[in-house]
């Protein structure tokens, strides 16, 4: 089976413009979870997805949004993109147990 | 407040030698406790994962312990190589509203010398 994939794995920006990442989780599986992760503050819970309904989220501004397609692939959107929103943003998907996350690569963004 | 607390928050060793992480945690509920390694640049990779019930947990040179009761865990990493080289994320999962719930430790970057 493939694992998680995510696109792009790399995106630079500048302040004030928007960003779309996306997520495929592996075959059958069908939760989504996004997380950042910058160094000061380790990984930061974004929201978590399911059958295309938000089961889950985090403590994050508006700005931060996404949703999740029949197919199970999520999209998370960031609009007004801040400096402080440079980070690894990361996408895991829920295993067959229900408990095991599988993340993937990971997308880089750097906002200028 | 739920929290997850690793220790050292970094950690030099030579290769060949043996290190043990540390992770504190004060969720409740509790269901489970993961370790995972994460790769520079890299999403993180479940090495371990532990239920209420589990004292230990082996995956190769990787050994986890976990004592429910001070809400301890530790990861024993044997004959460390250089591929070690990475952050150790302690995760613990609970159950809370019918949903699961994954609180996230800042990790512990190690750093295996030739």
């Amino acid at each position: 089976k493939a694992g998680v994939t995510q696109t792009p794995r790399y995106l630079i920006k500048t302040r004030g413009q928007q960003v779309t990442l996306s997520c495929s989780p592996i075959s059958g599986h069908r939760s989504v979870s996004w997380y950042q992760q910058t160094p000061g503050q380790g990984l930061q819970f974004l929201f978590e997805y399911f059958s295309e309904t938000q089961r889950n989220k985090g403590n994050f501004p508006g700005r931060f949004s996404g949703r999740q397609f029949s197919n199970s692939r999520s999209e998370m959107n960031v609009s007004t993109l801040e400096l402080g929103d440079s980070a690894l943003y990361l996408c895991a998907s829920r295993g067959q147990d229900g408990e095991t996350q599988y993340f993937g690569p990971g997308t880089r963004l750097l906002v200028l | 407040k739920n929290q997850v607390e690793q220790s050292p928050q970094s950690l030099i060793i030579l290769e060949g030698k043996n290190c043990t992480l540390q992770c504190n945690y004060t969720v409740s509920p509790f269901s489970n406790l993961r370790w995972y390694k994460q790769d520079t640049g890299r999403g993180p990779v479940s090495l371990t994962i532990m239920t209420f019930s589990e004292n230990t947990k082996s995956n190769g040179r990787y050994t986890a312990t976990l004592d429910a009761d001070t809400k301890q865990s530790s990861l024993h990493i044997t004959a460390s190589q250089l591929s070690d080289s990475a952050s150790y994320i302690c995760v613990v999962g609970g159950i809370t509203s019918g949903t699961y719930k994954y609180i996230f430790g800042t990790g512990t970057r190690l750093k295996v010398l030739a």
